[in-house]
């Protein structure tokens, strides 16, 4: 069992909609990631948080918007996507980030875009 | 620029038999280097990790190498099971940038 909960598992929208995705740790963790998977591909780092401050941004596009509400959440707001966003989009968080630790993902969100 | 490399894409072992799965980076700044396990339809999962001032790891069945002249770590996998079988990354990051990088991943068989 995943302890970083990633919600909706799928989501199918039209390239005009609004939409967010939603994480959640309950182990104090105090760095969240967004990364970014497509298929036969590596996971790519989307957006760091770290103690809920935005650390580092991937040159990702606009309409990705990210948001962490609290040191237990994590958002990712879409607007406006394109049909090469269909993805898996996997959030993870570790402990410290000012320590080189393992980063725990969650099973992810396959986002599909019509 | 692929800065961590998994140069096999597949692997096929036998139930029982040791698995080894090769990693080759190309930053000498990385200082720390993990290994994952994905399940399809599932995240990636933590499985063992190495400091760049250590050249071995060990948990359970998992023994991790790192040979930093060469910029190339290994995972070994004895004995390995049918549950084994997952696409496995490496992935290595440094200190100071929290910042993640996977290698392209080899997908491990173990048969019976």
């Amino acid at each position: 069992d995943t302890e970083v909960t990633q919600t909706p598992k799928h989501l199918v929208m039209g390239m005009t909609n609004k939409k967010s995705l939603k994480c959640e740790q309950h182990m104090g963790h105090r760095a969240m990631y967004w990364y970014k998977q497509k298929a036969k591909k590596p996971p790519e780092l989307m957006f760091v948080y770290s103690y809920e401050k935005l650390s580092i941004n991937e040159s990702v596009p606009s309409r990705f918007s990210p948001e962490c509400p609290n040191s237990s959440l994590l958002n990712l707001h879409l607007h406006a996507l394109q049909p090469e966003d269909s993805a898996l989009y996997l959030c993870a968080s570790s402990q410290d980030p000012s320590r080189a630790q393992p980063q725990h993902f969650g099973d992810g969100t396959r986002l599909s875009i019509l | 620029d692929q800065q961590v490399k998994q140069n096999s894409p597949s692997l096929s072992v036998q139930e029982g038999r040791i698995s080894i799965l090769n990693c080759d980076y190309t930053n000498s700044m990385f200082d720390y280097f993990l290994w994952y396990k994905k399940y399809p339809a599932e995240g990636p999962t933590f499985l063992i990790s190495i400091s760049s001032i250590k050249d071995k790891n060990e948990d359970g069945r998992f023994t991790v190498f790192l040979n930093k002249s060469a910029k190339h770590l290994s995972l070994h996998i004895v004995p390995s099971q049918p549950g084994d079988s997952a696409v496995y990354f490496c992935a290595a990051l440094t200190y100071n940038t929290d910042k993640l990088i996977f290698g392209t991943g080899t997908r491990l068989q173990v048969f019976p």
